[in-house]
């Protein structure tokens, strides 16, 4: 069964602080995918990035960066010059390969990370 | 861009109602998801269908019922509300080789007196 781990709870920061949230994943399929969704106060879930079990190339786009490593089942997310606006709570998600030809997956979150930038 | 719409956004029912929430996938997306958010909880996975045909199944109590239609939009019945059905609920679309990115809709609040 598929396990995500997010076990930082409450962050924190300053603003113009770079803020990195952690994410540990379990599962047994060698295809997956790996989400980071937001979701500000008022309550939308919003996509951020997505990377494949095959990608470990890190990126980064704008203030956002991740570091997915498969050694370690990790894929944090990191926020560069967090500002108020990022002051939401960030989810984990996977999602594994599709049973059913051409359907995709369900997604596991995890427990998600309220994350605070303060003024 | 076209997203995900949600109906309605918010509603309000006795315990013992039924409630009938709707969701209307971005356009050409083939596969609708519908997710259970109780609160300071994450996401949880209750049903999806791809082309119409029910995909997977995952926590959805028997109370609850859902399809999805010709014109791909999707509805999720729940019968019998209990108070402990209160909740966000999210509906999500995806398409076939876009790497299982779910775009989720603005969710609807359901709350059960």
């Amino acid at each position: 069964a598929q396990k995500v781990t997010q076990a930082q709870t409450e962050i924190s920061v300053v603003e113009k602080e770079d803020v990195t949230l952690d994410c540990v994943y379990e599962t047994r399929d060698t295809t997956y995918y790996l989400f980071w969704y937001k979701q500000p106060p008022s309550g939308e879930l919003v996509f951020l990035i997505r990377r494949n079990s095959f990608d470990e190339q890190n990126e980064i786009s704008g203030r956002y960066s991740w570091n997915f490593q498969k050694s370690t089942s990790s894929f944090n997310f990191t926020i560069t010059a967090s500002q108020v606006v990022d002051s939401a709570v960030y989810f984990c998600a996977l999602s594994e390969a599709g049973i059913y030809t051409g359907a995709n997956s369900k997604l596991t979150f995890g427990k998600g990370i309220t994350l605070s930038v303060r003024p | 861009a076209a997203g995900v719409i949600q109906s309605p956004r918010h509603l309000i029912k006795e315990k013992r109602e039924t409630a009938t929430l709707k969701c209307y996938p971005i356009p050409r997306h083939d596969t609708v998801y519908w997710y259970q958010q109780g609160p300071g909880q994450d996401p949880q996975f209750l049903i999806s269908f791809y082309e119409k045909m029910q995909s997977d199944k995952g926590s959805i109590p028997d109370r609850f019922s859902a399809q999805q239609f010709s014109d791909y939009h999707s509805e999720l019945n729940m019968s019998s509300l209990e108070l402990g059905d209160s909740a966000l609920y999210f509906c999500a679309s995806s398409l076939e080789g876009d790497s299982d990115t779910q775009y989720f809709g603005p969710g609807t609040r359901l709350t059960v007196l």
